[in-house]
C-alpha cells in the first residue's frame, strides 16, 4: 500500500536550466496538490490538478512555472530557467477525490538546490 | 487575509512532561483543520482531521480538540520519539482545496 511517491528526492540545477519533479499519487487518488516550503518558512499552496485538468493555479508564480497531471503517468512540476530562489522543498500531495474537505496525504518531498 | 498562527515555535519539555501547542485561525468560515507531524527531510505525516467545534481526536499519547478559534495539540507524557515539527492546516470556506499552513511548532523531548 504505497504512499505518495515523489522523485528524484534531491536535485541540483544551476541557474538557467530546468527543474522536472514528479509526483505519482496514492493509489486509488485523482486529485494531486503541489506546494512549496521555502528555507525557514512554511508550507505554501501552489496549484491543484486533477487527471488532465488543472482546478487552482492561484499560488503558482506566473511565469516559469508549470504543473500538470496527464491521463496516465505521474504528475509533474516543471521549472524553466531556475534562479537561485527556487531552492526550496517542493511536496506533493494526493487525496481520493470524494469529498472537498477530505485529508490531503504528503509525499516525502523534492529538495531543489539550484547553484 | 485568512491566516493560521501556532505558538509557541519551539517547546522544550522532558520526557513525561505534558503540554499543549495551540493553533489559532482568523478566518470567515473553516472547513476542516488538520494537524501534521514532521521529521527533518521529510514530507508532513498526517495525524488528525476536525471538522467542527467540539471535536476531539486522540491516538495515543496525542489529542487534538478544536473550538471555533483555535485548536489544541494535547501532548501526554511525551517520549523523545515526539520530538518534531507539528503543523496545523486550515481548510478555508472558501469552496478552494488550497491548505493554508501555519509556520509549525517544533518541539523537542528530552530523555
Amino acid at each position: 500500500n504505497a504512499g505518495v511517491m515523489q522523485n528524484p528526492r534531491h536535485l541540483v540545477r544551476r541557474r538557467g536550466q530546468e527543474a522536472r519533479l514528479r509526483c505519482s499519487p496514492m493509489k486509488g487518488h485523482s486529485h494531486v496538490y503541489w506546494y512549496r516550503q521555502l528555507p525557514e518558512e512554511g508550507l505554501k499552496f501552489m496549484v491543484y490538478l486533477q487527471k488532465e485538468n488543472i482546478i487552482d493555479e492561484s499560488g503558482m508564480p506566473k511565469e516559469r512555472f508549470s504543473a500538470e497531471f496527464p491521463k496516465e503517468g505521474p504528475s509533474i512540476l516543471r521549472i524553466q530557467q531556475v534562479v537561485r530562489g527556487d531552492s526550496a522543498a517542493y511536496f506533493c500531495a494526493s487525496s481520493p477525490g470524494g469529498g472537498v474537505s477530505e485529508t490531503q496525504y504528503f509525499g516525502p518531498g523534492t529538495r531543489l538546490l539550484v547553484l | 487575509e485568512d491566516q493560521v498562527t501556532q505558538s509557541p515555535e519551539a517547546l522544550r519539555l522532558q520526557e513525561g512532561e505534558s503540554s499543549s501547542l495551540n493553533c489559532s485561525y482568523t478566518v470567515s468560515g473553516l472547513r476542516g483543520l488538520f494537524w501534521y507531524r514532521q521529521d527533518p527531510g521529510k514530507g508532513p505525516e498526517f495525524l488528525f482531521t476536525l471538522y467542527s467545534a467540539g471535536e476531539e481526536k486522540e491516538k495515543e499519547r496525542l489529542k487534538a480538540t478544536l473550538t471555533k478559534k483555535e485548536s489544541f495539540l494535547h501532548i501526554t507524557a511525551p517520549k523523545p520519539e515526539d520530538s518534531a515539527t507539528y503543523l496545523c492546516a486550515g481548510l478555508m470556506d472558501t469552496g478552494r482545496r488550497a491548505l493554508t499552513f501555519g509556520s509549525g511548532t517544533r518541539l523537542q523531548v528530552q530523555p
